[in-house]
């Protein structure tokens, strides 16, 4: 099993662009998360989804969207990057409450 | 969402018992209580969770309060590589199990 996958692990975004991070999980796990994590601080929930066709707002949405069309896949659409938004993201995956599991991270920067 | 506070830091020595304590006062019934800890420039990793009695796995062992107000995460021996930032989460079983990272314990081991 490769678990979750994200993809990039890097990107540089100038101001106004915009991009997809994306995240796919292989367990069939039916929830998914997205974080983001600043320098030196802990983890903020950006959006998650309980399944297919669901999701909801996490702490930190503004700037951000989601969608989850399939089970596997929970990519994660940035529209006019900001400098706010240079951050590392994860994207997690759990059965139920389970155990979360994570991607390796995609470090963004918006210069 | 119920909130959870550790302290900032913490130091052991090598080969000693470490005991990261957490704090979550406002807990719900449906609360499960999750350990994390994350090495750098890495996802956070999954260390142990339970819901209301103590736990044990092959990396640690969680002590939960009888009120459940707070909770132990026990390393029976530290080694160099336990070395990480700790974070303990509340899983909110009513939304989802979306939670609130804290900026957790940084755990240094010193040889």
């Amino acid at each position: 099993n490769a678990g979750v996958t994200q993809t990039p692990k890097f990107r540089i975004l100038k101001i106004g662009q915009s991009m997809t991070l994306q995240c796919t999980q292989d367990m069939n796990h039916n929830y998914m998360y997205w974080y983001r994590q600043d320098p030196g601080m802990g983890l903020k929930l950006i959006y998650y989804s309980v399944g297919a066709g669901i999701t909801d707002k996490g702490e930190v949405p503004n700037g951000y969207n989601v969608s989850r069309s399939t089970t596997e896949d929970f990519p994660l659409r940035l529209e006019l990057a900001a400098p706010s938004q240079t951050s590392v993201y994860f994207c997690a995956s759990s059965r139920n409450l389970e155990k979360l599991f994570f991607g390796s991270g995609t470090q963004l920067s918006v210069l | 969402d119920a909130k959870t506070t550790q302290p900032n830091s913490m130091e052991s020595n090598e080969e000693e018992p470490v005991h990261l304590p957490c704090n979550h006062s406002t807990i719900s019934g449906t609360d499960y209580i999750h350990w994390y800890r994350q090495l750098p420039s890495q996802g956070p990793e999954y260390v142990i969770h339970g819901l209301t009695s103590n736990v044990n796995n092959r990396m640690a062992s969680l002590a939960i309060a009888e009120d459940r107000k707070s909770s132990t995460l026990i390393l029976h021996r530290a080694t160099l590589r336990d070395a990480a930032v700790y974070y303990c989460i509340l899983r909110d079983a009513p939304n989802a199990g979306k939670s609130t990272f804290g900026d957790g314990t940084t755990l240094t081991v010193k040889p």
